[in-house]
């Protein structure tokens, strides 16, 4: 496709719950990024990826966070056992090379 | 370390006034990219511009200016003759070309609101 695809718009879990989000770069796009924006404010830099394989995780709270781009399929994020300051939108991105990153719609995390 | 700092918090005109946001950056690379995107109350990520760090030209796209001065780490953004649809928040980023899947670094973000 010609934009980068979120799904869902929205999600809600209970605290401790497990939430699962998921992106569809634009086609022919071999990098791909996720970010988390807090109160419509500050972005942070979660993980990227070159194809299937992770380029930079520096940003992930590896205790909980997970990530994966698998050939063939859409690229997810993963939250075991979500706390309520992992109440965010969460977006990905996707680029040619590392010069223009077109960013997807979001998803809304809620956890109450 | 990259840093990206947007001093302006909130910036409140009225239309068809001009405005700058200003944005100053900190790295230590000397290839980087810069990048402003508009993020309208709807919360999508619309891209504007981006500029390599080995070109300081100033750009203009219609009523949208950037002036990139490397000397003072600064990349601000003009509006001339603002509109109302141009209320949104507006993030500089950086990128530090080095491996080809560099993660942006973005400022806290500058809320405009143009008042009619």
């Amino acid at each position: 496709g010609e934009e980068v695809a979120q799904t869902p718009k929205h999600l809600v879990r209970g605290e401790g719950q497990k939430a699962k989000l998921y992106c569809a770069p634009i086609k022919g796009h071999s990098y791909v990024f996720w970010y988390q924006q807090v109160l419509k404010n500050e972005f942070k830099f979660l993980i990227s990826f070159q194809n299937e394989n992770v380029f930079d995780e520096t940003g992930m709270p590896k205790e909980r966070f997970s990530a994966k781009c698998l050939p063939n399929s859409p690229c997810s994020l993963e939250i075991q056992a979500t706390k309520l300051e992992d109440s965010a939108v969460y977006f990905c991105a996707s680029s040619r090379t590392s010069e223009n990153q077109y960013f997807g719609p979001g998803t809304r995390l809620t956890v109450l | 370390a990259q840093k990206v700092t947007q001093a302006q918090t909130e910036i409140s005109v009225v239309e068809k006034e001009d405005v700058t946001l200003d944005c100053v950056y900190e790295t230590r690379d000397t290839t980087y990219y810069l990048f402003w995107y508009k993020q309208p109350p709807s919360g999508e990520l619309v891209f504007l511009i981006r500029r390599n760090s080995f070109d300081e030209q100033n750009e203009i796209s219609g009523r949208y200016s950037w002036n990139f001065q490397k000397s003072t780490s600064s990349f601000n953004f003009t509006i001339t003759a603002s509109q109302v649809v141009d209320s949104a928040v507006y993030f500089c980023a950086l990128s530090e070309a080095g491996g080809g899947a560099d993660g942006l670094t973005f400022g806290k973000g500058t809320h405009l609101i143009i008042q009619p």
